[in-house]
């Protein structure tokens, strides 16, 4: 049981070049998130998918996009990278959405993105 | 909206003392709250969330946090810190009424002295 992985660990990038940042679980989840943190800034939902087959917006959606491949498979795409995406980006998962609130999020172990 | 403040950025401890992280938190309801510990180059790992019940909530690894409705507060607290405590601590703040998913604080970083 791996519970959630990320590919690449580590990417370096030039301005306006494009990737995929890919997360999978093997928790059988219904719902998966992107964070991006910053120092001195926390975590902040970048995009998150309640069920399989829905994705909307969080915080700080601007530059990016995902896609909710299958239950287990949840990508977060840069088109065109900035240097303001430079940043440490965590994927995330839960058993529910937490719309009755209390569901624990399982995270990654993050992939490091520098944007030259 | 939700928000979750963490008033200290880091916080120094020798190993054994006891330690208490702040949180703040506002939510017009009642909050469902959450820390996580995030280990130097790795994720971020439940230590023990709050939704109901007990106002003091046990977790793992010895830790405790007590939410006082009154202060909107949910500190988080160890008797007695070990080396391997030292991490960046994050409290989280959920609901419902479409405050669903968490907010983060800007975490704590505990740093251990032996």
């Amino acid at each position: 049981n791996a519970g959630v992985t990320q590919t690449p660990k580590f990417q370096v990038l030039k301005t306006g070049q494009s990737m995929t940042l890919q997360c999978a679980q093997d928790m059988n989840h219904n719902s998966m998130y992107w964070y991006r943190q910053d120092p001195g800034m926390g975590l902040r939902l970048i995009y998150y998918s309640a069920s399989e087959g829905t994705t909307d917006k969080g915080e700080v959606p601007n530059g990016y996009n995902v896609s909710r491949l299958n239950k287990r498979e949840f990508s977060l795409r840069l088109e065109s990278a900035a240097p303001s995406q430079t940043s440490v980006y965590f994927c995330a998962s839960s058993e529910k959405f937490p719309g009755l609130g209390g569901e624990t999020q399982y995270f990654g172990p993050g992939t490091r993105l520098l944007v030259l | 909206a939700q928000s979750v403040t963490q008033p200290d950025i880091h916080i120094t401890v020798s190993e054994g003392a006891s330690l208490e992280l702040r949180c703040n938190y506002s939510y017009g309801a009642t909050p469902y709250l959450f820390w996580y510990v995030q280990s130097p180059g790795q994720g971020l790992q439940l230590l023990l969330k709050y939704f109901s019940g007990d106002t003091l909530v046990q977790g793992i690894k010895g830790f405790e946090a007590e939410f006082k409705r009154s202060q909107s507060s949910f500190n988080l607290r160890k008797p007695s810190v070990h080396w391997s405590d030292a991490a960046e601590y994050f409290c989280a703040v959920g609901g419902t009424g479409g405050s669903y998913i968490p907010t983060f604080g800007r975490g704590t970083s505990l740093i251990v002295h032996p």
